[in-house]
């Protein structure tokens, strides 16, 4: 176990829907970067959070936003969804700015009918 | 990083001898390599990773070696087993993390 958490595990939901994942970092960890990953595909690093704001952005698409709140979760919202956004979810969390150890979450597989 | 290339994207090894997977970057600014181990269904989980200064870096069975002239760095894995099969993924990077495509790793008891 990571320390990291995500829900929900699973979500099932049909085009054109809006959705939002949500991550808790390990405690004490002010980072957090949320990856998508899909079927027998590598990761790609959507963006990074810090203490509340935005550091760094992946190949994120316009339809999909996130943000950290104060106590440092952190939520993904995906909307107007396609087939292809069906993908594992990843967070993953790190101590500090730097690019550094990283420890994941257990991921939400997301699934667009 | 800017990209990084893995490789094999597929590897079997009998059970008891060693496996290499060889990763190539282009960002010279790159200052981080993890490697991550993914089984089925699970969560990447960070089992060594090494800074620009360091060549080497050994933990137990996994060592990783870096050659920063040559831009590439590799995983070493000896005395495999067969807990481990999975997939191998390396990454690179400075403020951020590019990850390679994997390399899907088989022992063979």
């Amino acid at each position: 176990d990571s320390g990291v958490t995500q829900t929900p595990k699973h979500l099932i939901t049909a085009t054109g829907q809006r959705v939002t994942l949500r991550c808790s970092p390990r405690s004490g960890d002010l980072s957090v970067y949320w990856y998508q990953q899909s079927l027998d595909q590598g990761l790609q690093f959507l963006i990074q959070y810090y203490n509340g704001e935005e550091r760094a952005k992946g190949n994120i698409l316009e339809r999909f936003s996130a943000q950290q709140f104060p106590d440092l979760h952190s939520e993904l919202n995906l909307s107007s969804l396609e087939l292809g956004d069906s993908a594992l979810y990843f967070c993953a969390s790190s101590v500090g700015l730097d690019v550094g150890e990283q420890y994941f979450g257990p991921g939400t597989r997301l699934t667009v009918t | 990083g800017e990209n990084v290339e893995q490789h094999p994207s597929t590897l079997s090894v009998q059970e008891g001898d060693s496996a290499v997977i060889k990763c190539t970057y282009s960002d010279s600014a790159s200052n981080y390599f993890p490697w991550y181990k993914q089984e089925l269904g699970k969560r990447p989980q960070l089992i060594i990773d090494i800074r620009s200064n360091v060549g080497e870096k050994k933990d137990q069975r996994i060592a990783v070696t870096l050659n920063k002239t040559a831009k590439h760095f590799s995983l070493h894995i000896t005395e495999t087993q067969p807990e481990d099969s999975a997939v191998y993924f390396c990454a690179d990077g400075t403020e951020k993390l590019t990850f390679g495509t994997g390399t899907r790793l088989t022992i063979i008891p």
